[in-house]
């Protein structure tokens, strides 16, 4: 069964660095997301992105983050100087299409921002 | 006022019980909702999708209730594997959507 796979699992990072988390969508999707979960938090909406440009974003997703589909598999979310509370498990999604179809989540990745 | 609310739980219940969630979103521009189940450390996971006709998938059944922007899912004959903590999803906008989780109810299924 195809499954969104996003690495690395675990990122160690200092503050004020620039991080790149990965992720590869299924294959014939086409609309993608990145959430973010603070430990013991619920799940943040960050962006969605189609068509090579960003479909909506929330407040969290501020000038520090940005997103990129640099070919036709990788789909990745840049944090350019990261701070203390970035530190959070990052989910990426994808979803084929419509209005009701399923988003498939990856396994995500933890950010440790020290 | 949270876009997507849920009952705070948790919920202890033993093994064969029913057990009730409920949720309630603010906003009316809401297109498709769904349930989610997340464990403890992993990616939330699709339970299922939510119609105003009603669905149900075997033991579990969801409503929605536009008129009162409600949505629910009812678990019969809760089993241990049940226990997980399960999340009210609505999304909204054109195209590329934006999602909204609820904070989740945490439920615990005792032997």
């Amino acid at each position: 069964e195809p499954e969104v796979t996003q690495t690395p699992s675990h990122q160690v990072t200092q503050m004020g660095q620039e991080v790149i988390l990965r992720c590869v969508p299924i294959s014939n999707h086409l609309y993608f997301y990145w959430y973010r979960q603070i430990l013991g938090q619920k799940v943040e909406f960050l962006v969605s992105f189609y068509n090579n440009e960003i479909s909506e974003k929330s407040e969290i997703f501020d000038d520090q983050f940005s997103v990129e589909r640099p070919d036709g598999s990788n789909f990745t979310l840049k944090i350019r100087s990261t701070k203390l509370e970035d530190s959070a498990m990052y989910f990426c999604a994808s979803r084929e299409r419509g209005d009701g179809d399923t988003q498939y989540f990856g396994p995500g990745t933890r950010l440790t921002v020290l | 006022r949270k876009e997507v609310e849920q009952d705070p739980g948790p919920f202890n219940v033993p093994e064969g019980a029913t057990v009730a969630f409920n949720c309630t979103y603010s906003n009316s521009a809401s297109q498709s909702f769904f349930w989610y189940r997340q464990d403890c450390r992993k990616e939330p996971k699709l339970l299922m999708s939510v119609y105003s006709s009603g669905n149900e998938d075997g033991r579990f059944t969801a409503q929605l209730n536009r008129a009162s922007q409600y949505i629910s899912l009812l678990i019969r004959d809760s089993k241990l594997s049940d226990s997980a903590t399960y999340l009210c999803v609505v999304n909204r906008g054109t195209g590329g959507f934006k999602t909204i989780f609820g904070a989740g109810t945490r439920l615990f299924v005792k032997a």
